[in-house]
Order: structure tokens, then C-alpha cells, then sequence
């Protein structure tokens, strides 16, 4: 299994672009990289998965680079609303082995 | 239904009582998944069902702990002789594997606490 490894925390203020680096040095050819926000009492819910290059949606883009060993959450200008834990994960479309979360990161936005 | 249900959403109970904590996961998810989220914590990989294949129970903390899925739709996580240290809340999550996104859906959790 590709184990993650990001910050533990991370605070920024409101208006700000926000960068969060997941390391995942044994990841596997067949691995995807998806990224999750969780709020407090609710269930994570995804936000962004990427192979290889880059990756963009309507809430974040994704960078990863050639080697894949790690990746990069942007959100940019962040609000109050986006504190939240943003977990990195990594794993297979096909469901061959268990999909094993990081610790994730805490983000703090401040007014 | 639209998403994941978990029921139920809250359960309180003594020590070494049993529960059972019940997770509907999507229609046509082949995969389901359990999790464990301790207080101010990341989530613990429990339990995985994919399709008719032997789930892969390599996260259970003890022998106290078991699940099933029946039909490949409901599943259930029963703890057995509950103990303090069980006191989380259960994610169940599922996901259509093989599609292009393999975006796991979660529901809004069993939030147990062992008296």
C-alpha cells in the first residue's frame, strides 16, 4: 500500500491561495491520487483525483509531477468555509487493495 | 436512496454490551468500505467488501469485531463486549471500482460512545 505523508497543519488567512504537498514515495503505476475534505461531523468528501500533470476543477487543481512521488492541493483564495482536514490518498480504480488514509491536514483559515 | 446511509446516527451503551451498526451503501457500488474516526482524529481502515471476493479484514483492531455484507448491498458492523476505548464515530463508504474516478462516498457516520 502507498503510504501518504503531508503536514499536520497549516493555517492561512481568507483570500489567500493555499498549497498542500502529499508525499507518496512507493506509489504504484496502477495508483490514482485523489484528495478529500472532511468538515467536522460530517464524512470526507472528494474533491479532486489526478494521474499525472495537472488537474483542475471548479474548487482546486492538482499538481503532480512527472515521478508522481508526491502531489500538490491548490485551492485558491481560500475562505473561513475551507477549514477543514484534507486528506491525500492513494489508490487503485480497480479495488484490488483497501483504500488506507493518511493522517490528513488541518487547515485554519483565518479572518 | 441518493447516498450512503448509516443508522444509527448516534448510540450510546454500557460496556460490554454488543452493537450493530448498519451501513446501506449506494445502489450498484460494488465496493463498501468501514472506517474508524477516533476524537480529533484521522480515519482507521476497518473493513473492505468488493464484490463476491472474501473481504479484506486486515484493519479489525480485535476478534471483537466483525462485519458482513449481505446480498452486496447492507452491510453490518457488530462490535462485540464493548469497551471504552471503542467510543468513535463509524464512516461506511462505498464506490463503483473500475470507473474513472473511483470516488468513494461516505456516509454521515455512527457515532458510538461506550459508558
Amino acid at each position: 500500500l502507498a503510504k501518504t505523508t503531508q503536514p499536520i497543519s497549516m493555517d492561512s488567512y481568507e483570500g489567500q491561495e493555499v498549497n498542500i504537498t502529499c508525499s507518496h514515495n512507493n506509489i504504484a503505476t496502477n495508483d490514482y491520487i485523489t484528495w478529500y475534505q472532511q468538515f467536522p461531523s460530517q464524512g470526507p468528501r472528494f474533491i479532486i483525483q489526478g494521474y499525472k500533470t495537472k488537474v483542475t476543477n471548479e474548487v482546486a487543481s492538482l499538481f503532480i509531477p512527472a515521478d508522481r512521488k508526491s502531489s500538490t492541493l491548490s485551492l485558491p483564495r481560500v475562505s473561513l468555509s475551507d477549514t477543514a482536514v484534507y486528506y491525500c490518498l492513494v489508490g487503485s480504480l480497480s479495488g484490488n487493495t483497501p483504500l488506507v488514509f493518511g493522517k490528513g491536514t488541518r487547515l485554519s483559515v483565518i479572518a | 436512496g441518493a447516498g450512503v446511509s448509516q443508522s444509527p446516527s448516534n448510540k450510546v451503551t454500557e460496556k460490554g454490551k454488543d452493537v450493530e451498526l448498519r451501513c446501506d451503501p449506494i445502489s450498484g457500488h460494488t465496493a463498501l468500505y468501514w472506517y474508524r474516526q477516533s476524537l480529533g482524529q484521522g480515519l482507521e481502515f476497518l473493513i473492505y467488501f468488493q464484490g463476491n471476493s472474501a473481504p479484506d479484514k486486515s484493519g479489525l483492531p480485535s476478534d471483537r469485531f466483525s462485519a458482513e455484507r449481505t446480498g452486496g448491498s447492507v452491510s453490518t458492523l457488530t462490535i462485540q463486549r464493548t469497551q471504552q476505548e471503542d467510543s468513535a464515530v463509524y464512516l461506511c463508504a462505498s464506490r463503483v471500482e473500475g470507473r474513472n474516478t473511483g470516488e468513494l462516498f461516505f456516509g454521515e457516520g455512527s457515532r458510538l460512545t461506550v459508558l
